[in-house]
């Protein structure tokens, strides 16, 4: 089946750096992607890997591991409106993506 | 540009009561899609459409139709509405099915079925 896991909520503190991880298993792969989702709104696109390693977008970087089914999202500088929820979701061989619960993280000031 | 709309922003129903979400996005994508999200759960695909015309379920399509007689509106229904389809129902677009096609979410539509 297809499988996606990763953290229920975390806490970290403005200024520090998180690391979000999420491990996958799914029928086929065709790249992963990060979103972020406010609460109360509509989930919109941070990153998108296919490759292994690592890509980074300002103070958001990800990295991807497809031998090891892993991939994590790592927040550097941490501001009080990075306080969101972060969905991983890879894409099957269907093209269709499969989403997390979502990882719930917290900023303290 | 709008983006991705959604009519309403949110609904009360009684079960058995019946209704139609409407979808609409400006930007000439071919694929759309509904969601539902749960507490706890991630986003689950109740059905998209790969094209004006053209429909087909997702993982949990029980209870929903869906329409696409615009390229440009995806119509949900539900016929006749149950407690257990108290949601957060997501409408998304993109222009294909391939690698790095962002989806581009709706709102959202909050349904309470009393």
């Amino acid at each position: 089946g297809q499988n996606i896991d990763q953290p229920t909520e975390m806490t970290a503190t403005e200024g520090a750096i998180v690391q979000i991880n999420c491990t996958y298993q799914t029928s086929g792969f065709n790249g992963l992607f990060w979103y972020q989702q406010h609460a109360g709104e509509a989930p919109t696109f941070l990153s998108y890997n296919v490759l292994d390693g690592l890509e980074e977008k300002g103070r958001f970087s990800s990295f991807l591991s497809r031998s090891k089914g892993y991939s994590y999202l790592l927040l550097k500088e941490l501001q009080m409106k990075d306080s969101a929820s972060y969905l991983c979701a890879p894409l099957d061989s269907n093209y269709q993506l499969i989403w997390g619960a979502g990882t719930k993280l917290i900023i303290k000031p | 540009n709008a983006g991705v709309t959604q009519t309403p922003k949110f609904r009360v129903l009684k079960t058995g009561q019946s209704m139609t979400l409407l979808c609409a996005q400006d930007m000439n994508h071919e694929y759309m899609y509904w969601y539902r999200q749960d507490p706890g759960m991630g986003l689950r695909l109740i059905h998209y459409s790969v094209g004006e015309g053209t429909t087909a379920k997702g993982e949990v399509p029980d209870g929903y139709n869906v329409s696409r007689l615009k390229k440009q509106n995806f119509l949900l229904g539900l016929e006749s509405a149950a407690p257990s389809q108290t949601s957060v129902y997501f409408c998304a677009s993109t222009q294909g099915a391939g690698d790095q096609e962002t989806q581009y979410f709706g709102p959202g539509t909050r349904l309470l079925v009393l």
